[in-house]
């Protein structure tokens, strides 16, 4: 196990409805990172947050709305989904010692919009 | 933008042979990280190599950096059925954020 622990594992929603995405990391990090993947293309950085401040947005669309309550929790509230928007989501976090950024990963949330 | 590059996107090797991998990018680098992947979970962080760094070992793992062409490579040697995965580079831009920046990976698959 990496430390980070995502829920759910699977999700199926339709467009119209609500869900969250949890992350959860126990390794004392004040960085935490939702990253998108999608088949045949790189890791899409969505959001980073340093200290509980969101740091990055990579121009995602609205209907991502990400919550970090504190440096231990990440949510990723969605509503309105596309289909295209089915992938595997993935949560990280890191120390943010600079120069030294290496990433520890959950197992990640595989979204499906139908 | 995209930043690193992995060559070949898919490789096919039989168990004890080596395998070698490698990634290309465009800007100037403070590290260069490996990460591999199981199908279907998470990023598991392999080895981080700077900018000041040529070369360096982790067990079977040997990575090597070339500034001046902008590349690495990673090399697996003696590779077991069990380093079927997909293999990741990500770069931290100098002077940047210092959020590693993935490619789109090289899928290895080892034949037992």
């Amino acid at each position: 196990e990496t430390g980070v622990t995502q829920t759910p594992r699977h999700l199926v929603m339709g467009m119209t409805n609500k869900k969250s995405l949890k992350c959860e990391q126990h390794l004392g990090h004040n960085a935490m990172y939702w990253y998108k993947q999608s088949a045949k293309k790189p890791l899409e950085l969505m959001f980073v947050y340093n200290f509980k401040e969101q740091t990055e947005n990579n121009s995602v669309p609205s209907r991502f709305s990400p919550e970090c309550p504190n440096s231990s929790h990440l949510f990723l509230h969605l509503h309105t989904l596309q289909p295209e928007d089915s992938a595997l989501y993935l949560c990280a976090s890191s120390p943010r010692d600079l120069g030294d950024e290496k990433l520890f990963f959950g197992s990640g949330t595989q979204l499906s919009v139908l | 933008s995209q930043q690193g590059e992995e060559d070949p996107q898919a490789l096919s090797i039989q168990e004890g042979e080596n395998a070698t991998m490698n990634c290309s990018y465009k800007t100037s680098i403070n590290n260069l990280q490996w990460y591999r992947q199981n199908s279907g979970r998470g990023l598991v962080h392999l080895i981080l190599i700077r900018s000041n760094e040529r070369e360096k070992h982790s067990g079977r793992l040997r990575v090597t950096l070339d500034t001046s062409k902008k590349s690495s490579s990673l090399l697996i040697t003696a590779s077991r059925a069990a380093d079927t995965a997909s293999y990741f580079c990500a770069t931290v831009i100098s002077g940047g954020s210092y959020i590693p920046t993935f490619g789109r990976g090289t899928s290895l698959i080892v034949h037992p």
